[in-house]
């Protein structure tokens, strides 16, 4: 069974750094692209960006809203995919799901909430 | 910047039929963008539907079905049930860059 579940959420204030972690079991990790997708109060899906899969180098694409500030690593040993989110704002304040892409964007894990604020 | 347009909110009587639509500011929808559609319920995590627009997860109520019409992505519920009141999202990839749709709710009444 895929499961993913992700950590790492809590509060930081505006300028401040947080680290997400989300921690896969039940599937080969590596052969997976990974994505964030976040959601602010009230409001829809947003995606954040992903890390592609193994064979294609693990490289990372990012959506413009986060690009310069975000940036996605896995951990291949510990099958975990992160997320490092620098110069953080108000308007970052989400619950931020990890998500598996096999046939689409398939799993997802039940989310971690940030909360940007001072 | 791209914007994925959803009909904001749609009513379906139990046991009708409703189709959402996916529209991209860039143009027509193709199977090259890979649409996604994802149905949301309060309080819950995201659940895939639908992939490359028209292919069924092995979980997908049979009631569900994806298209490409009239340039868009559609997710068409047919014998809607009242557990199928939820929002629904779709998902576009421009060059390996993901945008979601804006979101439809859809109220079972």
């Amino acid at each position: 069974e895929v499961q993913l579940v992700e950590s790492g959420g809590g509060l930081v204030q505006p300028g401040g750094s947080l680290r997400l972690s989300c921690a896969a079991s039940g599937f080969t990790f590596s052969d997976h692209y990974m994505d964030w997708v976040r959601q602010a109060p009230g409001k829809g899906l947003e995606w954040v960006g992903r890390s592609k899969n193994k064979a294609n180098g693990y490289i990372a694409e990012y959506a413009a809203s986060v690009k310069g500030r975000f940036t996605i690593s896995r951990d291949e040993s510990n099958k975990s995919l992160y997320l490092q989110m620098n110069s953080l704002k108000t308007e970052d304040t989400a619950v931020y799901y990890c998500a598996r892409e096999g046939n689409g964007v398939d799993n997802w894990g039940q989310g971690t909430l940030v909360t940007v604020s001072s | 910047q791209t914007v994925v347009t959803q009909e904001p909110s749609l009513t379906v009587s139990p046991g009708g039929t409703v189709t959402l639509t996916c529209a991209s500011s860039t143009g027509a929808v193709t199977s090259g963008y890979y649409p996604n559609w994802f149905q949301q319920k309060p309080g819950q995590a995201p659940r895939a539907l639908i992939f490359s627009a028209s292919n069924k997860h092995s979980w997908t109520p049979a009631r569900f079905s994806g298209s490409l019409v009239g340039g868009k992505a559609a997710l068409t519920l047919s014998g809607v049930q009242p557990e199928d009141e939820a929002e629904y999202y779709c998902l576009l990839y421009y060059g390996g860059v993901g945008v979601f749709g804006t979101g439809t709710k859809v109220t079972v009444l």
